[in-house]
């Protein structure tokens, strides 16, 4: 079935320095890509998403990039500050579509202060 | 403002009692989903329901049930055959055009 896999699990940066959180997926007819932060005993909250119509979004600090033939995409978080740290969620659906969201596993993102 | 409740944030019970969490948006959505999550572990979903009175197995059903009666209520009943109940329940909503999903504030179950 369709699967979507991140990396890393685990990522510790510094205050300041940028961090860069990467998913795969395997289905081909994906065309949303969006991005959740779960902090701490907390529901999922969107924080940015792009469709396949797009290479790269930007929203502030954070940036998305989508590469369809690779079936790869990534988030950016630049200057980051210790509010960013929360576990990150990728996710790829169909949209437009009856079709759920497939997450990938999460990375947990620690800033060093 | 529009949003999805859960309710309660907490909940405990015994081993072999049934419990039912509440998941009640205002949205006007027509899809709700139900995922579990483990410590330090993703979401897994449980049901989903794309319109009032149908919903389907997600990939871990087994020991759950649930209804949609109304299109603003989706609730999830943990039954006594679910053999490992403990964790953190999160609902969520969106619309069958769009692809996003709005989260709840989940409900921490425990059973002892």
């Amino acid at each position: 079935g369709e699967n979507v896999e991140q990396h890393p699990s685990t990522l510790s940066v510094q205050e300041g320095d940028s961090a860069v959180i990467k998913c795969t997926y395997s289905d081909s007819a994906s065309n949303y890509f969006p991005w959740y932060k779960q902090e701490l005993g907390k529901g999922p909250q969107l924080i940015i998403d792009i469709r396949s119509n797009v290479g790269e979004k930007k929203d502030q600090r954070i940036a998305v990039t989508l590469n369809k033939t690779a079936k790869h995409f990534s988030l950016h978080i630049t200057e980051t500050q210790p509010e960013d740290s929360a576990v990150y969620f990728c996710a790829a659906s169909r949209w437009s579509s009856a079709s759920k969201i497939i997450f990938g596993s999460g990375t947990r993102l620690s800033i060093r202060p | 403002d529009g949003g999805i409740t859960q309710s309660p944030k907490y909940l405990f019970r015994k081993e072999g009692q049934n419990v039912t969490l509440s998941c009640e948006q205002n949205l006007n959505h027509d899809a709700m989903y139900w995922y579990r999550q483990d410590p330090g572990q993703g979401l897994r979903l449980i049901y989903y329901s794309q319109i009032v009175n149908d919903f389907q197995k997600g990939d871990i059903a087994e020991g759950y049930s649930v209804s949609r009666e109304k299109k603003e209520s989706f609730p999830l009943t943990v039954t006594s055959a679910q053999k490992n109940p403990t964790a953190f329940y999160l609902c969520a909503s969106s619309t069958l055009e769009t692809g996003g999903y709005t989260f709840g504030s989940g409900t921490r179950l425990t059973v002892v």
